[in-house]
């Protein structure tokens, strides 16, 4: 298994939707997860971080299942204003303290 | 706003011309990061600095050389650009530490010719 992969997409989804997005993920030593939004020709911006007892901020969800290696984002009733690419990251664990990144998953919402 | 400016924004160069990007921050934050961003790789770190003088390499870091003299700058350089080097680089730094997360700055779009 690669160490994070993410579905690349497109995912095309009507206003109103109710999307979700997976990232999976090879070191169980992983400790730290977050979810970034990426527009078009500008940079990673943090979306939210992911907690083992999952979160929420508004109309998005992220979930971490350990077990299975994998976190979650889940958006529901998609906006116009949505449509961006979703990358997922997260800590290698061990010595090397830095971040991994998912390649992304890209999101339109259509009305 | 994390407040990191990277410059130059845009550049367009010729193979094997010097090429430094420079990425500054207000904050006085400790972690920095060099990322390059290609179509099918998503983002690779290049090298990474935990303080003044202190740096390392990331998976991508053959033909390019950092430095960090103060806590502000982190300055990426390569020595002699090649045309597999156009790119988007992205600075970034971590506010509370390794493992936290990371804020972008706005990139620079490099093309070598």
């Amino acid at each position: 298994r690669k160490e994070v992969e993410q579905d690349p997409g497109p995912f095309n989804v009507p206003e109103g939707a109710t999307v979700a997005f997976n990232c999976t993920y090879s070191n169980s030593a992983s400790q730290s997860f977050f979810w970034y939004r990426q527009d078009c020709r500008k940079e990673p911006k943090l979306l939210m971080s992911v907690y083992s007892s999952g979160n929420e901020d508004g109309r998005f969800t992220a979930q971490l299942n350990r077990a299975s290696q994998y976190i979650s984002l889940l958006i529901r009733d998609s906006k116009l204003s949505d449509s961006a690419t979703y990358l997922c990251a997260l800590h290698r664990g061990g010595s090397q303290g830095n971040l991994i990144f998912g390649k992304g998953t890209k999101l339109s919402v259509k009305p | 706003d994390a407040g990191i400016t990277q410059s130059p924004r845009h550049k367009v160069t010729e193979t094997g011309t010097p090429v430094t990007l420079r990425c500054h921050q207000t904050e006085n934050h400790r972690y920095m990061y060099w990322y390059r961003q290609d179509p099918g790789h998503g983002l690779r770190l290049i090298h990474y600095s935990y303080g003044v003088k202190d740096t390392d390499k990331g998976e991508v870091s053959d033909g390019y050389s950092v430095s960090r003299s103060k806590t502000e700058d982190f300055l990426l350089t390569l020595e002699s650009a090649t045309s597999s080097q156009t790119s988007v680089y992205f600075c970034a730094i971590s506010v509370a530490g390794d493992s936290q997360p990371q804020h972008f700055g706005d990139g620079t779009r490099l093309s070598i010719l």
